[in-house]
């Protein structure tokens, strides 16, 4: 079935460091790809999302490509700050099996000390 | 316009007592969703509503009711609280399911005792 995985968490960086989080997705056809964040005590919002291969979706220094080769949409921003810290979530839908479900990853924690 | 809104903000039952989450959104999205947040587990799908009049099931629906009788509100009722249902419970309304962004309530944080 559609699935979407993303890399273990906490993930630890000091203030300017650069960020990488990984994420792999199965799905069949030509799914919509979403990143998702939740600061603390609050609930997700929107970062960015993208709908076609090779499509970018940036937001806030973050950026993410749909790279539908290796079905990838990893997350990256160039110098993270102290307020980036929260749960970052991978999303995918607009699946083939239209069973009108999204699917979200299990969340990467994200911890960025000054 | 108020987005997603959830209530209670928190709430602590005792085994075998029932309840109702609230869920309403005035963007007139059709479709909504309830999720529950698990240490360790991200978020899973409980039942969600493509539209008025239509739900259907989740990844994680047992022991949890819902209705769509309007299409700005979307209850959840836990029939019989268990321990086990103890999380933070999300509602998210969207346009639509494919392409539109998920806009999420504040959350609901229940403790069955």
């Amino acid at each position: 079935g559609d699935s979407v995985t993303q890399m273990e968490g906490p993930v630890t960086l000091s203030e300017e460091a650069c960020l990488t989080i990984n994420c792999t997705y199965t799905a069949t056809g030509y799914p919509s790809l979403f990143w998702y964040v939740q600061y603390p005590g609050e609930g997700l919002q929107l970062l960015l999302k993208a709908t076609k291969a090779d499509d970018k979706g940036s937001n806030k220094g973050f950026e993410a490509t749909y790279r539908k080769e290796t079905t990838s949409f990893h997350l990256e921003k160039g110098s993270v700050q102290v307020s980036d810290s929260a749960v970052y979530f991978c999303a995918l839908s607009g699946t083939m099996n239209r069973d009108d479900k999204i699917i979200f990853g299990k969340g990467t924690r994200l911890h960025i000390l000054p | 316009n108020a987005g997603v809104t959830q209530t209670p903000k928190f709430q602590v039952l005792k085994t075998g007592q029932s309840m109702t989450l609230q869920c309403a959104q005035d963007m007139n999205h059709e479709y909504m969703s309830w999720y529950r947040q698990d240490p360790g587990m991200g978020l899973r799908l409980i039942h969600y509503s493509v539209g008025a009049g239509i739900t259907d099931q989740g990844e994680v629906p047992n022991g949890y009711n819902v209705s769509r009788s309007t299409t700005e509100d979307f209850p959840l009722r836990l029939l019989s609280a268990a321990p086990s249902q103890t999380s933070v419970y999300f509602c998210a309304s969207s346009i639509d399911r494919d392409t539109d962004t998920q806009y999420f309530g504040p959350g609901t944080r229940l403790t069955v005792l």
